[in-house]
């Protein structure tokens, strides 16, 4: 079944750690996103990506990274948690379209606390 | 820039009531895409209704309509027949010619649906 997963769902972790958020989907999709959402808030995009070895900052400044090495993985990275950092981050994927009308399909989330 | 405008942070309805959920945007496009999304507590965020700007008919989708004022630049969402599975946080977002597909958020409303 096509759809869009992401890993761990929840995860706490103390200050300094290196961690890797996974986001993978089975769709096919050439555009992939990770939104950061605070409990109750808007979501924000902090990165995309349009293709392989396409990866951009979005709106929001985050200390995080990412990478596209293929087509269907999309993780995140954060080297060294801070408290700031805690917060719901959220994955999603498009088809290619330029307009942009195209339905993104959203993973699960995963809720990231950080002591 | 593009802003997202949701000013009710929580509505509530009476099962098998109609409710509308209001959102404002503020664009300098003319070729733009709006959205409402649905985010359930803990499950995945859905794609509820979309509608394209240079579309003056209303788009439906089975009991979820929208009522766009282009001029106005408003974008609500009607809700008609509630059932207890609407309740979630809906969340109005936009898309623009110069966004390429990156969707910009309102702050999110909060519906409540009462048996």
């Amino acid at each position: 079944e096509a759809d869009i997963y992401q890993t761990p769902r929840y995860l706490v972790i103390g200050t300094g750690k290196k961690i890797t958020l996974e986001c993978s989907q089975t769709m096919g999709h050439d555009k992939m996103y990770w939104y950061q959402q605070d409990p109750g808030m808007e979501l924000h995009l902090i990165h995309y990506s349009y293709g392989v070895n396409s990866t951009e900052k979005g709106d929001l400044s985050s200390e995080s990274t990412v990478s596209r090495i293929r087509t269907e993985h999309f993780p995140l990275t954060l080297e060294s948690a801070r408290p700031s950092h805690t917060s719901q981050y959220l994955c999603a994927s498009s088809e290619f379209e330029n307009s942009g009308r195209n339905e993104q399909f959203f993973g699960p989330g995963t809720r990231l606390t950080v002591l | 820039a593009q802003t997202v405008t949701q000013s009710q942070p929580e509505m509530s309805v009476q099962e098998a009531e109609t409710v509308t959920l209001s959102c404002t945007y503020d664009t300098s496009e003319s070729d733009y895409y709006l959205f409402w999304y649905k985010q359930p507590p803990s499950r995945q965020m859905i794609l509820v209704i979309r509608q394209e700007a240079y579309k003056q008919q209303n788009a439906t989708e089975n009991r979820f309509s929208v009522n766009f004022q282009k001029a106005a630049k408003s974008f609500s969402l009607k809700i008609s027949d509630s059932q207890l599975g609407d309740a979630a946080m809906y969340f109005c977002a936009y898309t623009g010619s110069s966004n390429t597909g990156k969707l910009i958020f309102g702050q999110g409303t909060t519906l409540q649906v009462k048996p």
